[in-house]
């Protein structure tokens, strides 16, 4: 049962645009919710997170909105740029024990950014 | 400032083997935790690491192991290898009680044959 989902395998933007990449949750006890920037042959690259108690988290190009009644999560990136071409994973956690959880991941969405 | 380092970058082993990789967290993180990307998956949660103790667990059997030294540095022990542990291991640095933004290392691409 997978409990972070990226139902887009790829999304094609042209340069300059905006690409939104989205992600839907099952579990509710996820509090804390991250995306991750993944080139081949390297490891995943923290981007941007946001808290449950927030719906919306900027950093330059990029925004995340929260929708907790929905359990939907996206990612907007404006304006693309060439160099925004990798895999997208969204990620989520909870907190236990005082700390924080180990991150359940989507199959991430393959962004191409097109010139 | 070193990121997260990972030990070998590539492994070959066959099925039956017992394999070891080896993670250094980021300057100043003390918790570890290690990941499995399938080809076309996302990366799966094993097991994490604190104060030398693993702190929690994903659903992986018995055969994966770990252990946590006391410079924070982690191993990842996974015995009588199957050809479905052929993965990407990716490990993980943080910081316990902060938020979680965890820093991953460059991964070690293992291979069972």
């Amino acid at each position: 049962d997978q409990q972070v989902k990226q139902n887009s395998p790829s999304l094609s933007v042209q340069e300059g645009r905006i690409s939104i990449l989205n992600c839907d949750y099952t579990n509710s006890m996820f509090d804390y919710f991250l995306w991750y920037k993944k080139y081949p042959a390297e490891g995943p690259t923290f981007l941007i997170s946001i808290s449950s108690i927030k719906d919306k988290n900027e950093d330059g190009r990029f925004t995340v909105f929260l929708n907790k009644s929905a359990k939907h999560l996206s990612l907007h990136i404006v304006p693309s740029q060439p160099g925004d071409s990798a895999v997208y994973f969204c990620a989520a956690s909870t907190y236990s024990g005082g700390g924080a959880d180990g991150l359940t991941f989507g199959k991430g969405t393959h962004l191409i950014i097109q010139p | 400032d070193a990121g997260v380092t990972q030990s070998p970058t590539h492994l070959i082993k066959t099925r039956g083997q017992q394999v070891t990789l080896r993670c250094s967290p980021k300057s100043g993180h003390d918790t570890v935790s290690w990941y499995q990307q399938a080809l076309g998956q996302g990366p799966q949660f094993i097991f994490q690491y604190y104060e030398e103790e693993e702190r929690q667990r994903g659903n992986f059997p018995d055969r994966f192991s770990g252990h946590q030294f006391p410079n924070y540095s982690s191993e990842l022990n996974v015995n009588a290898l199957l050809l479905g542990d052929s993965a990407l291991y990716l490990c993980a640095s943080s910081l316990v009680g902060g938020l979680n933004e965890q820093f991953f290392g460059p991964g070690t691409r293992l291979t069972v044959l």
